[in-house]
């Protein structure tokens, strides 16, 4: 149980473009979403908190107009890159936490590269 | 101070060996507690879950908690090849508020 998935697993995208990624949670219902950015060798990087129905809370330096967060259903949190640029390319991993639980379960990742 | 505190590494051990990973916290309201596994390239993998203080085994892996100290463990019996990965300890008093250490690299070698 407790299965979070990630679309796509790898893009390659040209600089100018956006690139959409799909968080969602399989088996369970998750009432908050988190997505975190990753660089090489690096810890993981907070981007935004979301709850289903609510707009994202974004963190300090994490300009909300480029990465556009959606969290429609309680299964279901999307991360747009707008307008993406070479600086943009990470690794994005967004996570999950079921309703009542205190843990969160990570999806996959999605690596992206912006040419 | 960072809220949570976690050595980097890397730690290298033979195959065999028991890897003990520690993390450190300076806020006293933490009582749910993890330890996350994370393969190059992907997403992490919760392994552990502790709430409040103790012990809690699964299989090769004991998580231990000691809240007096501010100090929490995970054990590794029997490592493995496979093992090999970075560790992250992860830690919250409740709600959405996440704590997570810089995660150690370990490497056991065949």
């Amino acid at each position: 149980g407790a299965v979070v998935s990630q679309h796509p697993s790898r893009v390659i995208c040209k600089s100018g473009t956006s690139v959409k990624i799909e968080c969602r949670s399989l088996d369970f219902q998750a009432t908050t979403m988190f997505w975190y950015r990753q660089f090489p060798k690096q810890s993981l990087m907070l981007m935004a908190t979301s709850n289903e129905g609510s707009k994202a809370t974004y963190e300090q330096g994490v300009e909300k107009d480029k990465f556009l967060i959606n969290h429609a259903s309680l299964t279901l949190s999307t991360l747009t890159v707008t307008s993406a640029h070479p600086e943009d390319s990470s690794f994005y991993i967004c996570s999950a936490i079921q309703q009542g639980g205190e843990t969160q379960y990570f999806g996959p990742g999605t690596r992206l590269l912006v040419l | 101070q960072k809220e949570v505190e976690q050595d980097p590494g890397p730690l290298s051990v033979p195959e065999g060996a028991i890897v003990s990973l520690n993390c450190t916290y300076s806020n006293s309201a933490f009582q749910y507690f993890m330890w996350y596994r994370q393969y190059s390239r992907k997403g992490p993998e919760l392994l552990m879950y502790t709430y409040s203080s103790g012990n809690k085994e699964d299989g090769r892996f004991t998580a231990q908690v000691d809240k007096s100290s501010k100090y929490i463990s995970l054990f590794i019996r029997d490592s493995q090849p496979s093992d090999s990965a970075t560790y992250l300890c992860a830690m919250s008093a409740g709600g959405n508020q996440f704590y997570f250490g810089t995660g150690t690299s370990l490497t056991v070698i065949p």
